[in-house]
């Protein structure tokens, strides 16, 4: 079974500019999420969906985070414009179904370097 | 609102000693622990989780933990290391409503000497 896949791996930009992180969930899991890992902390959920629905985005910065999901499969996170601070791992998981008890499974993330 | 506390941010073993990872949690009610491991360049893979239950669980790797609902600890433990257990370890709450979400800890960064 193919995990969770990411890309790119690593993208480094300036700041002001803007940047897209690409996910490809566990096939058949209907819920997919984005975490924010900062260097030297743990992953901080960004946004969740169900299907192509937003289940939770209150701790996503929406003056310049974006996220889509269309068609319930694939998704796409953006950063316009990007900060200094948004530098770190963008990690992607996906689960069967949204409850809180069910693993969530991990993609190797997207390392951001903003400059 | 829940929260993880792993007090310890780096810890050295010799390989083939024993492991004790510690994570203290604050949540209402008995909440759902979670163990994950994450390797260098990798994304998080989980080790173990916590319903109810038996307080001891068992996990990958021959990993182990045991929740303690008087110290809200859930703390990870390993008989004997092996240096590919070299990584980041991260211990996550949950509550048991259907709108939780997964709140990591800090992570503990585990070094295994030869």
């Amino acid at each position: 079974e193919a995990g969770v896949a990411q890309s790119p791996r690593y993208k480094i930009i300036e700041k002001r500019q803007s940047v897209a992180f690409w996910c490809n969930p566990i096939s058949g899991h209907a819920t997919l999420y984005w975490y924010q890992q900062i260097l030297g902390q743990g992953p901080k959920l960004l946004i969740q969906f169900q299907n192509n629905g937003v289940v939770d985005d209150s701790q996503l910065p929406k003056d310049r985070f974006s996220a889509e999901r269309l068609k319930g499969v694939d998704s796409t996170l953006k950063i316009q414009p990007a900060k200094l601070e948004d530098s770190a791992v963008y990690l992607c998981a996906s689960s069967l179904v949204p409850r809180s008890s069910d693993t969530q499974y991990f993609g190797p993330g997207t390392r951001l370097t903003v400059l | 609102a829940q929260s993880v506390t792993q007090p310890d941010i780096h810890i050295t073993v010799s390989e083939g000693a024993s492991l004790e990872l510690r994570c203290n949690y604050s949540y209402g009610a008995t909440p759902y622990l979670f163990w994950y491991v994450q390797s260098p360049g990798q994304g998080l893979q989980l080790l173990l989780k916590y319903f109810s239950g038996d307080t001891l669980v068992q996990g990958i790797k021959g990993f182990e933990a045991e929740f303690k609902r008087s110290q809200s600890s859930f703390n990870l433990r390993k008989p004997s290391v092996h240096w590919s257990d070299a990584a980041e370890y991260f211990c996550a709450v949950a509550g048991t409503g259907t709108a939780s979400k997964l709140t990591f800890g800090t992570g503990t960064r585990l070094q295994v000497t030869l």
